[in-house]
């Protein structure tokens, strides 16, 4: 079973600094993705950044990185230079790779606010 | 256009009443699901499906009913509504193997009264 913990409380971060918002995970499966989704008050799903278990590298996406620790199963999410727009709840998800069973696991979410 | 089109956006029940939300992609993918999003619970897996004529459960699936005749449609259906069942609902879907690329329809705010 796949299990996303998000703990951090509502997140607050002044414009143009950085933030890290935490994500870690719990599989059992070999190969997996690590997803990371920002949902404004507007309500859709954004796709933000993603990184497979067998990445060497840890993976950016412009103001995005994905700050992978494999061995402590930890996937936190680093927004650079933040911005108001950047006020959003913001999901961890993960999947097995490849295979039939291939759910979609989400964490409970963060809110992040930029203050001006 | 591409993508996942989810409808209705918004719905309200009254207690007992069925109805279905409806989910289609044209991408030919093989895996689609719905969630549900209640606050502070994230999203939830109601049901999935691998494949048209394959589904099986998620972690909330009481209350809900799902098929997949069709690659393109994942209907889901409440038999009768109750006001737990309030709740924004989600459908997404994805190809298959090593792919990264999950498409989310835009939500079904739902509210059963």
């Amino acid at each position: 079973a796949q299990k996303i913990t998000q703990t951090q409380p509502g997140m607050f971060v002044q414009e143009k600094e950085a933030v890290t918002l935490d994500c870690t995970y719990d599989t059992s499966d070999p190969s997996y993705g690590l997803f990371w989704y920002k949902q404004p008050s507007s309500g859709e799903m954004i796709f933000l950044i993603y990184q497979g278990s067998y990445d060497q590298q840890n993976a950016t996406e412009g103001r995005y990185s994905l700050n992978f620790q494999k061995a402590r199963k930890s996937a936190n999410l680093v927004i650079s230079a933040s911005q108001l727009g950047d006020s959003a709840m913001y999901f961890c998800a993960m999947r097995p790779l490849p295979g039939a069973n291939s759910k979609l696991t989400f964490g409970k979410g963060i809110t992040l606010s930029v203050r001006p | 256009n591409a993508g996942v089109t989810q409808t209705p956006k918004f719905q309200v029940l009254k207690t007992g009443q069925s109805m279905t939300l409806q989910c289609a992609q044209d991408m030919n993918h093989e895996y689609m699901s719905w969630y549900r999003q209640d606050p502070g619970m994230g999203l939830r897996l109601i049901h999935y499906s691998v494949g048209a004529g394959i589904t099986d459960q998620g972690e909330v699936p009481n209350g809900y009913n799902v098929s997949r005749s069709t690659t393109e449609d994942f209907p889901l259906r409440l038999l009768s509504a109750a006001p737990s069942q309030t709740s924004v609902y989600f459908c997404a879907s994805w190809v298959g193997g090593s792919g990264n690329t999950i498409y989310f329809g835009e939500g079904s705010w739902l509210t059963v009264v």
